[in-house]
Formats: C-alpha cells, structure tokens, sequence
C-alpha cells in the first residue's frame, strides 16, 4: 500500500521560504511524477507543480519565480521550497503520485497545513 | 477565479442522481484527460474518475463520468449520505501544466 506523508513547520513568518517533505512509503519514487497541491483557505485546490523522478519539474506560471521542488530517492523523499511567503500561502498542502501516461492523481497525503503570520 | 467552471453547488435527496458539469476550453479539456476528485474537508481528495471515464478499483460503479469537447460531467447515482463532499475536476493544459475547478460541493438532503 502506497502511502505519502507530508511534513512541515506549521507555521512560517512572512517573506520567509516554506520547506515541506513528502515521505513515501510502499513502493519507490522513481520513475513517477509527484505533485505538490494547496487549498489556500477558504478556496479550492490549487496545482503547484510537479516533478518526475528522476527528471523534469513543470511549475505553475503564476508560482515559477518562488517554487522549487527536489526529490531525495535514498530517502525516497520529495521537497517542496515556496519562497516569499505570504499571507495568501495559508492552506492545506498535499503531496501527490501521478503513474506516467496516468494524467491524475492516484494517491495523495493527508495535507499538512501551514499557516503564515507574524 | 478558476481555469475549469464548476457550479459551487448541487443536492439531491438520497438515492437520486447528480450532474456536476466542468467547463474549459480546447487547450484543456479539449485536448486532454479529465480526472475527478472527491475531498471530504480535513482528509485526503480521493480519486474517483481518471481519462474522462474509468473509476480506479474500489471506487462504486455508483460514479461515472464522460467528456465531450471542452466539457466534462460527473454522474453520481443512488446517492448516499457518505457521498457528501467537494468535488474537483482536473484537466491539463498545452503547457502539461494542471488546472483545477473551482470545485463543486454536494449536499445530501
């Protein structure tokens, strides 16, 4: 059973960078995409980017300049880095598995949310 | 304000059917898989329909779904309680960049 788990600060200060970890357990991270999803509060989701291990990342336009996103395969980790943080970053942040050729996301973590205020 | 146009809301009583419709354009819908989600608020979305029309295992033949041209619907039948949740629908662009709905949410009279 595949299992993702997001982990992060909770809170982070404005203009600070936000660093989240996807551990994965139950199969590898290799040769998929994972994606990083938000529901900032009180909206609907909102795609981040994604990355393939091992290879390429395809970041959201209006999110390029501040997203960074990484991949540990002897941890079998993925990282998200969001910089410039504001307020309007509060929300809900998911890790993602999308199978190649799949075009969806078949598993996901259970979110970790992180909120940001002074 | 979001890529695809989701109504914020739909009800039925239960053992009804639902539609939740999900509009786009060519350079979404149109030219790439639909995939929907079921989110109850405070735990993982799940995914109900994938390509336009395939359920993954363990999801209910209760849950259907169909694309044509640049929209794509969501049929929920026999409704139940348990089904109350939001619903999103997932296309991709030109630039293989995700674009969400703005999500549907579903209440069970």
């Amino acid at each position: 059973q595949v299992q993702l788990q997001e982990s992060g600060p909770g809170l982070v200060k404005p203009s600070e960078t936000l660093t989240l970890i996807c551990s994965v357990s139950g199969d590898s991270i290799m040769g998929y995409y994972w994606s990083w999803i938000r529901q900032p509060a009180g909206k609907g989701l909102e795609w981040i980017g994604r990355i393939y291990v091992s290879g390429t990342t395809t970041y959201k336009p209006s999110l390029r300049s501040r997203v960074t996103m990484s991949e540990d395969t002897s941890k079998n980790q993925l990282s998200l880095s969001l910089t410039s943080m504001t307020a309007a970053d509060t929300g809900v942040y998911y890790c993602a598995r999308e199978p190649v050729q799949m075009w969806s996301f078949e598993y996901w973590g259970p979110g970790a949310l992180i909120t940001v205020s002074s | 304000q979001s890529v695809l146009a989701q109504p914020p809301s739909v009800s039925a009583a239960p053992g009804q059917t639902v539609t939740i419709s999900c509009s786009g354009k060519f350079s979404n819908i149109g030219t790439s898989f639909v995939s929907w989600y079921q989110h109850v608020p405070g735990a993982a979305p799940k995914l109900i329909i994938y390509e336009n029309s395939k359920r993954p295992s363990g999801i209910s033949d209760r849950f259907s779904g169909s694309t044509s041209g640049t929209s794509s619907t969501l049929v929920i039948s026999g409704l139940q309680t348990g089904d109350e949740a939001d619903y999103y629908c997932v296309a991709w662009d030109n630039s293989l960049i995700a674009v969400f709905g703005g999500g549907t949410k579903l209440t069970v009279l």
